[in-house]
């Protein structure tokens, strides 16, 4: 069974970081693109990286590049987000997922979501 | 970048309806739209990829279609459980994807 376990959210100040998990199981995880996406309160989904199989490739949404770097520890089947420069829009729960390359590498599976509170 | 809009953003019906979205892309994405559906707190789920074809497990009320910019999800005999809000996304963007702003479906 394929699962994925996202930790590391909480309450951080504006400007602060936050570096969140996402820990993989039930696939070989090295053989699938990774995703991370998020929700703002109240608000729609929106994607914010993508990162290839081995960890050479990584995309952006342009309000996080340069702020968000996303990584993967195939080692240790987990993928990380970490999020710098933390603004109040960065509010929201952040969810990892994976890719489905016979689909096109479009997220199949989803964790559970982190919830992410950028406030002073 | 792809922009991706959605149509109805609120739709209210009733059980035993034929719902129809749809979703438009700012250019061409080919085939490469996904479909899913969102309920409150919960992680999405996927229904639909590659436009049309059914994710495994997914009802056959479930239908999708189109191609190149406009794309339409039907729910044919609209069940209790499909009240939620759904999402097109597209991956024709070589590895950049976007989300559309969501439709609603309520009583």
């Amino acid at each position: 069974e394929v699962q994925l376990v996202e930790s590391g959210g909480g309450l951080v100040q504006p400007g602060g970081s936050l570096r969140l998990s996402c820990a993989a199981s039930g696939f070989t995880f090295s053989n699938y693109w990774m995703t991370w996406a998020r929700q703002a309160p109240g608000k729609g989904l929106e994607w914010v990286a993508n990162v290839k199989k081995d960890g050479s490739d990584k995309f952006y949404v342009d309000s996080v590049k340069g702020r968000f770097t996303i990584s993967r520890d195939n080692a240790k089947n987990s993928v990380f987000l970490q999020l710098n420069s933390l603004r109040d829009e960065d509010t929201a729960v952040y969810y990892c997922a994976r890719g489905e390359g016979g689909y096109g590498d479009t997220p199949r599976y989803w964790g559970q979501g982190t919830l992410v509170t950028v406030s002073s | 970048d792809i922009q991706m809009t959605q149509s109805p953003s609120t739709l209210s019906a009733s059980v035993g309806d034929r719902v129809i979205i749809t979703c438009r892309a700012s250019q061409n994405i080919n085939n490469w739209l996904a479909w899913y559906q969102q309920k409150p707190g919960k992680a999405p789920n996927l229904l639909i990829y590659k436009a049309s074809s059914l994710e495994s497990g997914v009802p056959s009320r479930f239908s999708g279609s189109g191609s190149g910019t406009e794309f339409t999800l039907t729910i044919s005999n609209l069940q209790p459980d499909d009240f939620a809000t759904y999402y097109c996304q597209q991956y024709s963007s070589y590895s950049r994807f976007t989300f559309g702003p969501g439709t609603t479906v309520d009583f």
